[in-house]
């Protein structure tokens, strides 16, 4: 079981303002994973990282950037936040192995008015 | 296109047994995984199959065809507890996850 934490974890906040969600995991794990969720729908990946220094988009990243300075530290910016943006984002880390399995901190519920 | 399909919703009644579908069409296949979602929280691990056959972890079965592109998960004396979504999800062959939207499954006492 992964200890993975997210912060904050309800933001209500204006059109344009840059806003940036934490994540952090204490396991160790190598990879790393955004994802925006909306009620009812399926997970959508926004970026993910192999490890220190390395970055990927997903399917939705176009208007957010992630950083991976150190192992446990995964977090995600919004430069410009609009209301398009309101969602359930979801943080997850997983090991390489053969089973990779992901593991999913809590969320943050982002609402932008 | 890739495309997980599973039921939206389903009831059932505690200390039943539920079968919950999924089929999947991906580019390649590197595994299936089950998780379980209760609202307003975050998906948490049930099950992995990569073999084709039964896994069995407790109250929880999950089964999977390769060639039918077909897995389920079996829930057996159900519990009020496990009222949640579940949801589906395969590994393509870019070691990437493909999420189906998740069955929201009612649990009546």
């Amino acid at each position: 079981e992964a200890d993975i934490y997210q912060t904050p974890r309800y933001l209500v906040i204006g059109t344009g303002k840059k806003i940036t969600l934490e994540c952090s995991q204490t396991m160790g794990h190598d990879k790393m994973y955004w994802y925006q969720q909306d009620p009812g729908m399926e997970l959508h990946l926004i970026h993910y990282s192999y490890g220190v220094n390395s970055t990927e988009k997903g399917d939705l990243s176009s208007e957010s950037t992630v950083s991976r300075i150190r192992t446990e530290h995964f977090p995600l910016t919004l430069e410009s936040a609009r209301p398009s943006h309101t969602s359930q984002y979801l943080c997850a880390s997983s090991e390489f192995t053969d089973q990779e399995t992901q593991y999913f901190g809590p969320g943050t519920r982002l609402l932008v008015l | 296109g890739q495309n997980i399909d599973q039921p939206t919703e389903m009831t059932a009644t505690e200390g039943a047994i539920v079968q919950i579908n999924c089929t999947y069409q991906t580019s390649g296949f590197n595994g299936l995984f089950w998780y379980q979602q209760h609202a307003g929280e975050a998906p948490t691990f049930l099950s992995y199959n990569v073999l084709d056959g039964l896994e069995e972890k407790g109250r929880f079965s999950s089964f999977l065809s390769r060639s039918k592109g077909y897995s389920y998960l079996l829930l057996k004396e159900l519990q009020m507890k496990d009222s949640a979504s579940y949801l589906c999800a395969v590994r393509d062959s870019n070691y990437q996850l493909i999420w189906g939207a998740g069955t929201k499954l009612i649990i009546k006492p």
